[in-house]
């Protein structure tokens, strides 16, 4: 099982660059969501899915889009990239429903926007 | 709204316990996890514990849930060199949200 597969692992973008994070999971998990995490702040929802065609913003969405048009794929797109982006990326999915489904990370993303 | 906040730093010698803290605002939370981050990687679960119980002990681990406080603890006994990383404190709220504490960094002295 590959789990939780986030590409690229290291990116640098210019200001004003956009471009996509890409996030796959094999588990056939419904829920899926990317944080970001930066130093002393923990990790901060950027937006979730429940299921494919369901997006909802989390905690810090501005400067983000996200669309789910598979169950396994949800990629997140930077419109126009600003060092406040600055940051590790993390992909989680997990199950919904009953007992207690633990969330499986990707290995992250570092981007540097400059 | 949902916040869980712990302590950022603790320092321990090889050896000893360590306890790391967590305290959370959210009452209807069903679960209560623990996760581990090593440098360069992606958070791994360690434990968790369901809001109905006080204790769950699995090998060196030992967590603590005190409801009525809204407060979570992690003891590692006889921690390693190996358990340096940040620890992360999570609920789940919702059936499938989850909440993330700021996670505390555990240092471990030879």
């Amino acid at each position: 099982n590959a789990g939780v597969t986030q590409t690229p692992k290291f990116q640098v973008l210019k200001t004003g660059q956009s471009m996509t994070l890409q996030c796959a999971q094999d588990m056939n998990h419904e829920y899926m969501s990317w944080y970001r995490q930066d130093p002393g702040m923990g990790l901060r929802l950027i937006h979730y899915s429940v299921g494919a065609g369901i997006t909802d913003q989390g905690e810090v969405p501005n400067g983000y889009n996200v669309s789910r048009s598979t169950t396994e794929d949800f990629p997140l797109r930077l419109l126009s990239a600003a060092p406040s982006q600055t940051s590790v990326y993390f992909c989680a999915s997990s199950q919904i429903g009953g007992g207690a489904t633990e969330a499986f990370f990707g290995q992250g993303t570092r981007l540097t926007v400059v | 709204g949902e916040d869980v906040e712990q302590s950022l730093f603790l320092s321990v010698r090889e050896g000893d316990s360590s306890v790391i803290n967590c305290t959370y605002t959210d009452s209807s939370s069903t679960y209560l996890y623990w996760y581990k981050q090593e440098p360069g990687a992606g958070l791994q679960l360690l434990t968790y514990i369901f809001s109905n119980m006080d204790m769950k002990q699995d090998q060196r681990l030992t967590v603590l849930l005190n409801k009525k406080d809204k407060h979570l603890s992690l003891r590692i006994a006889d921690t390693q060199t190996g358990d340096s990383a940040i620890y992360f404190c999570a609920e789940r709220t919702g059936g499938f949200k989850t909440i993330f504490g700021a996670g505390t960094r555990l240092f471990v002295k030879a």
